[in-house]
């Protein structure tokens, strides 16, 4: 079974481009995460989809950051436009339905974004 | 405010020698508690997990944690190091917060090194 996949691995961008990343979450996982590790500082909650709704996105920065997953399987986090403070590791994850907090939460490898 | 503190940045240690990575967290009631690493170039991999019950947790690897309530900590241990254990471990507790808001909040990580 594969897990979860993250593209692209490596961004580096300009201020104010865009840039798209992708989750593909184990099939089946209908929780899907997106979490952020900005340098020297700890891993961050992003938000929560339960299928194609977003159960939470408290930990969204602020509204240059989109994050969406149609039909409830891959997601995409789209920051437009970027600024140097997006610079980061972002971190997709995703578990198995409820009760959530028994089931693990299975980590891609992240997409590092280096925004110049 | 809730935070998960791993105190030390970075530990060295030799191979063969035993390892306790320290964590404490700040919550009101007892939490799920999880220990991740994560390996160059790969995502974070759950080592093992608290919920209730035994104190004492076995993971993989042959790491094992501890739950002190009274010292609100989860620290994990490993008797002997190995070299493949060089990496970047996670210390995260898991929270609702409000109906089915669940996620992970990670302390800042500690990076493992293994002498020869």
């Amino acid at each position: 079974e594969a897990g979860v996949t993250q593209f692209p691995s490596h961004s580096v961008i300009e201020k104010g481009q865009t840039v798209t990343l992708r989750c593909d979450p184990i099939s089946g996982h209908d929780n899907l995460y997106w979490y952020r590790r900005v340098m020297g500082k700890e891993i961050k909650f992003l938000l929560h989809f339960v299928k194609e709704s977003k159960q939470d996105e408290s930990g969204m920065p602020n509204n240059r950051f989109l994050a969406e997953r149609t039909g409830g399987t891959y997601s995409t986090l789209k920051v437009q436009p970027a600024e140097l403070e997006d610079s980061g590791v972002y971190f997709c994850a995703s578990s198995s339905p409820t009760p959530i907090q028994d089931n693990e939460q299975f980590f891609g490898p992240g997409t590092r974004l280096t925004v110049l | 405010a809730q935070s998960v503190t791993q105190p030390d940045i970075h530990i060295t240690v030799s191979e063969g020698a035993s390892l306790e990575l320290r964590c404490n967290y700040s919550y009101g009631a007892t939490p799920y508690l999880f220990w991740y690493v994560q390996s160059p170039g790969q995502g974070l991999q759950l080592l093992l997990k608290y919920f209730s019950g035994d104190t004492l947790v076995q993971g993989i690897k042959g790491f094992e944690a501890e739950f002190k309530r009274s010292q609100s900590s989860f620290n994990l241990r490993k008797p002997s190091v190995h070299w493949s254990d060089a990496a970047e471990y996670f210390c995260a507790v898991g929270l609702y917060s409000g109906g089915s808001n669940y996620k992970l909040t990670f302390g800042k990580g500690t990076l493992l090194t293994v002498n020869p």
